[in-house]
């Protein structure tokens, strides 16, 4: 069965810093989805990315899709206090049967020193 | 637009008792799906749903049981609660059941069982 593996686990950083997160996939990847989660919330859909070599950005984050299509990475530039939550990335795991299943990573914990 | 409405955000049962974890969407969206998410394990498939009145296992299905007699509604029972399902529970739905759709999570209901 195809498993996520993120890394780091936890990350901290100083504000105004950079970052990046990684998930990597067991199987090549169809279509791979970010999320961020803050406690008490829900899980907050970021981007979607499909095509191998596939990049997008929303405000300062940048989320990239290797060729080969088994990597994916999320960057954050200038990094902010409300960027801190934990960090999902999710495929298309075909459990069931049904594509739309999702499996998830374990996640990236984040935070934000001011 | 409510999205995605769990309820209720907290809830202590014993060992034993039943109860109904509820999961809303005013979307209109056909698939809709319960994870569970635990701490170093990420989220699980429960259960999830192509349709009204088709449902079918994910993961980690014992212990619980779903029905979808609307397109709305996608409630979660558990039978008879065990300390092993204490948990946070997530509700998903998204557009349909075919890959590349983004799913919507609610805010999740945080489940103890003593």
């Amino acid at each position: 069965s195809q498993e996520l593996e993120q890394s780091p686990q936890s990350l901290i950083v100083q504000e105004g810093k950079n970052l990046t997160i990684n998930c990597t996939s067991s199987k090549t990847l169809y279509g791979l989805y970010w999320y961020k989660q803050k406690y008490g919330e829900g899980l907050i859909f970021l981007m979607m990315l499909q095509k191998g070599g596939e990049e997008k950005s929303h405000e300062k984050i940048t989320a990239k899709l290797d060729e080969k299509k088994q990597q994916s990475s999320l960057h954050i530039t200038a990094s902010q206090p409300s960027h801190a939550g934990i960090y999902l990335c999710g495929a298309e795991g075909g459990y069931g049967g049904s594509q739309g299943n999702l499996i998830f990573g374990k996640g990236t914990k984040l935070s934000v020193k001011p | 637009n409510a999205g995605v409405t769990q309820t209720p955000k907290f809830q202590v049962l014993k060992t034993g008792q039943s109860m109904t974890l509820q999961c809303a969407q005013d979307m209109n969206h056909e698939y809709m799906s319960w994870y569970r998410q635990d701490p170093g394990m990420g989220l699980r498939l429960i259960h999830y749903s192509v349709g009204a009145g088709i449902t079918d296992q994910g993961e980690v299905p014992n212990g619980y049981n779903v029905s979808r007699s609307t397109t709305e509604d996608f409630p979660l029972r558990l039978l008879s609660a065990a300390p092993s399902q204490t948990s946070v529970y997530f509700c998903a739905s998204s557009y349909s059941w075919s890959p590349q759709n983004i799913q919507y999570f609610g805010a999740g209901t945080r489940l103890s069982v003593l």
